[in-house]
C-alpha cells in the first residue's frame, strides 16, 4: 500500500512552452502533497506544500507564477512549469502524506524534465 | 536557517562490509528523522525512522543511532551488498505545523564487489 505515481517520468520539451506534471496516490487519499526539486547530485529541496481544495504553499525563492500547483483532489496533484527555460531542467519529486501512518511521506518515481 | 548536512559525500565500501553514514543536523526542536536510499533516475525510498525520544532503532540490516547531545544521525549496514549502492539521505521533520521534511546533502554509497 502508500504507492505514488508520477506521469510522465521523462519529458523534453522546448524552451517557452508549459510542461504539467501530475502526481498520484493510488492506493490512499493524500490530504496533502509536497513537490520536491533535484538537481544532479544535489539533495531534494522542497518547493511547495500543497492542501487539497487550497492554494498551496511555496517555499521561499519559488516562483508559483511560474510552478503552478493545483491540489483538486485527494488523489491527484499537478505542477505546471509555465514557460520552461533550459534552468528548469531537473529531477521533480512528488511526495504525498495521509496514509495509514500519520505523518509519514510516501514518495512518488520522480519526473525528469529536460528543457531544450 | 535550520539545516540538515552530511559529513562525507562519498563512501566505497567493500561488499560484505558494513557501512556507516552520517548526518549532521542543527535545528535541535526536530521531533523525527528518516534515512532514505535513492537510486539513480529514481524517487527516495524510505529505509528506517527514529523518534526524538529514542537513541537507536534497527531494522533489517539497517541500524539508525541518533545523538541529540551533539545532533547527529548515522546509518549503519551491515553486510553491505551491490544493490546497496545508491545515494542516502538523512531528512528530518522540524516542529512545524506543515510536517515538512528538509533533506541533508546526500551520500554515495558505492560497493566494491
Amino acid at each position: 500500500g502508500a504507492v505514488v505515481s508520477q506521469h510522465p517520468s521523462w519529458v523534453i520539451c522546448k524552451s517557452g512552452t508549459s510542461v504539467k506534471i501530475e502526481c498520484r496516490s493510488l492506493d490512499f487519499q493524500a490530504t496533502t502533497m509536497f513537490w520536491y526539486r533535484q538537481f544532479p547530485k544535489q539533495s531534494l529541496m522542497l518547493m511547495a506544500t500543497s492542501n487539497e481544495g487550497s492554494k498551496a504553499t511555496y517555499e521561499q525563492g519559488v516562483e508559483k507564477d511560474k510552478f503552478l500547483i493545483n491540489h483538486a483532489s485527494l488523489t491527484l496533484s499537478t505542477l505546471t512549469v509555465t514557460s520552461a527555460h533550459p534552468e528548469d531542467s531537473s529531477f521533480y519529486i512528488c511526495s504525498a502524506r495521509g496514509g495509514r501512518v500519520v505523518g509519514e511521506q510516501f514518495f512518488g518515481p520522480g519526473t525528469r524534465l529536460t528543457v531544450l | 536557517g535550520e539545516s540538515v548536512g552530511l559529513h562525507l559525500p562519498t563512501l566505497s565500501v567493500q561488499e560484505g562490509d558494513n557501512s556507516i553514514i552520517n548526518c549532521a543536523y542543527s535545528n535541535s526542536a526536530s521531533d523525527y528523522f528518516i534515512w532514505y536510499k535513492q537510486e539513480s533516475g529514481k524517487g527516495p525510498q524510505f529505509i528506517i525512522d527514529i523518534r526524538s525520544n529514542m537513541d537507536k532503532r534497527q531494522g533489517q540490516r539497517v541500524t539508525v543511532l541518533l545523538n541529540k547531545t551533539v545532533k547527529h544521525l548515522s546509518l549503519q549496514i551491515a553486510a553491505t551488498q551491490p544493490g546497496d549502492s545508491a545515494v542516502y539521505f538523512c531528512a528530518e521533520r522540524g516542529n512545524n505545523a506543515g510536517n515538512m521534511l528538509t533533506f541533508g546533502g546526500g551520500t554515495r554509497l558505492m560497493v566494491k564487489p
